[in-house]
């Protein structure tokens, strides 16, 4: 089955500096990429998501990019803020399965 | 709209007993999957069900059963509970008819925190 490994496990940065996330996964079979993000006490949200057809995807401050050839995608956040602060999950999924296969989770810390 | 709602929020029980936690999806959302959440392993799927039936399940234990009515309401139980049940279960909704590659989307509740003792 399929195996989606995410770095780090913590990540901590000062307030407006830019934030990386790395998942690689082992399926080349896998189509679409999402990424969650979960705030204390509450469950995880998709934050933003990327298919195999495309090579990166922005939405305001976060950004997305799937490299197909070497299996791995990366979340990026600029200008960070203390809202950002959460445990953010990868995951993938073949199209039809409906199923993901999430990441570990990278804690993220904004310090103001 | 409302969004998945989860009860009980928390839940206390003893080695041994059962618990049946409930999980009411977004209107019109057809597919309900469970997840169960610890600090060492993460997001492990429990099963999935869409219209009342199983369509697929991971690894776990038979002790931990589910199913989903007319309504697309589902329930989970956990037999015989372990101290290794100790978790927070999330459920997620999703598909809608006609909702094409969102169906992919998950929608999750703010989950069950179980504690064994």
């Amino acid at each position: 089955g399929e195996n989606v490994e995410q770095h780090p496990s913590t990540l901590s940065v000062q307030e407006g500096d830019s934030a990386v996330i790395k998942c690689t996964y082992s399926d080349s079979a896998s189509n679409y990429f999402p990424w969650y993000k979960q705030e204390l006490g509450k469950g995880p949200q998709l934050i933003i998501d990327i298919r195999s057809n495309v090579g990166e995807k922005k939405d305001q401050r976060i950004a997305v990019t799937l490299n197909k050839t070497a299996k791995h995608f990366s979340l990026h956040i600029t200008e960070t803020q203390p809202e950002d602060s959460a445990v953010y999950f990868c995951a993938a999924s073949k199209g039809g399965s409906y199923i993901p296969t999430f990441g570990r989770g990278t804690s993220l810390i904004v310090h103001p | 709209k409302a969004g998945v709602t989860q009860t009980p929020r928390y839940l206390i029980k003893t080695r041994g007993q059962q618990v049946t936690l409930s999980c009411s999806p977004i209107s019109g959302h057809r597919s309900v999957s469970w997840y169960q959440q610890t600090p060492g392993q993460g997001l492990q799927f429990l099963f999935e069900y869409f219209s009342e039936t199983q369509r697929n399940k991971g690894n776990f234990p038979g002790r931990f059963s589910g199913r989903q009515f007319s309504n697309s309401r589902s329930e989970m139980n956990v037999s015989t509970l372990e101290l290794g049940d100790s978790a927070l279960y999330l459920c997620a909704s999703s598909f809608l008819t006609g909702g094409g590659q969102d169906n992919e989307k998950l929608f999750f509740g703010s989950g069950t925190q179980l504690s064994v003792l």
